[in-house]
């Protein structure tokens, strides 16, 4: 079954700290591992996303650590923002069928508080 | 502006009465799906459609019928909707075999 766990379900930091999202996957098919952020009353927005070949991925204050043969992989955020409260959602992606399109598999969500 | 629209954002309903979320996409995205967020459990893929008349279960399809006679809508179908299927929905739509999706607004269901 294809699954990705995430934790921790909600999370709360003052501005500034770095809080820490987790995932871990089973099925070693997946080739792509985007981070979606979520704001109240929208739909989930492409934060930062990964391969598999490469261990970090850093844009701005994001950053993506993947760790291939643990099956897992984690966002970073440095200097945490109050604009930064969201839910946030991990995600693996995989090609299906004939190989034309991809299956994306989302984590369950954190709810990310950042205190001003 | 690239943008996947979808109507009504709010609807609250009485089981069994027949309903249709609308979803339309205007970037020319082969690809778009439906999914069901809930509180615990993320995003759960309902149906997606790979093109025009080609359509495909998801992990969470009971309940629900889609279809895909015209490339930019993705009308999702609820023939009688019942109070487990009371959930925020999201339709999505990208570029086939693209890694970048990009999600509608979201349709809050409310069945009673």
């Amino acid at each position: 079954q294809q699954q990705v766990k995430q934790s921790p379900q909600s999370l709360i930091v003052q501005k500034g700290g770095i809080p820490i999202i987790n995932c871990a996957y089973e099925n070693t098919a997946f080739d792509y591992f985007p981070w979606y952020q979520q704001f109240p009353g929208k739909g989930p927005a492409l934060l930062i996303a990964i391969r598999p070949d490469v261990s970090e991925k850093k844009e701005g204050r994001f950053t993506i650590s993947f760790n291939k043969s643990a099956k897992q992989f984690s966002l970073h955020i440095m200097d945490s923002q109050p604009g930064d409260s969201a839910t946030y959602f991990c995600a693996a992606s995989i090609m299906i069928s004939s190989g034309s399109a991809r299956q994306l598999t989302f984590g369950s969500g954190t709810q990310l508080t950042v205190l001003p | 502006e690239a943008q996947v629209t979808q109507n009504p954002r709010y609807l609250i309903t009485v089981t069994g009465k027949k309903l249709t979320v609308t979803c339309s996409q205007n970037m020319n995205h082969e690809y778009m799906s439906w999914y069901r967020q809930d509180p615990g459990l993320g995003l759960r893929q309902i149906y997606y459609s790979m093109n025009v008349e080609v359509t495909d279960k998801g992990d969470v399809p009971e309940g629900y019928k889609v279809s895909r006679k015209e490339k930019r809508n993705f009308p999702l179908i609820l023939e009688s909707p019942s109070p487990n299927q009371t959930s925020l929905y999201f339709c999505a739509s990208r570029l086939a075999g693209a890694r970048e999706q990009y999600f509608g607004p979201g349709t809050r269901l409310t069945v009673t």
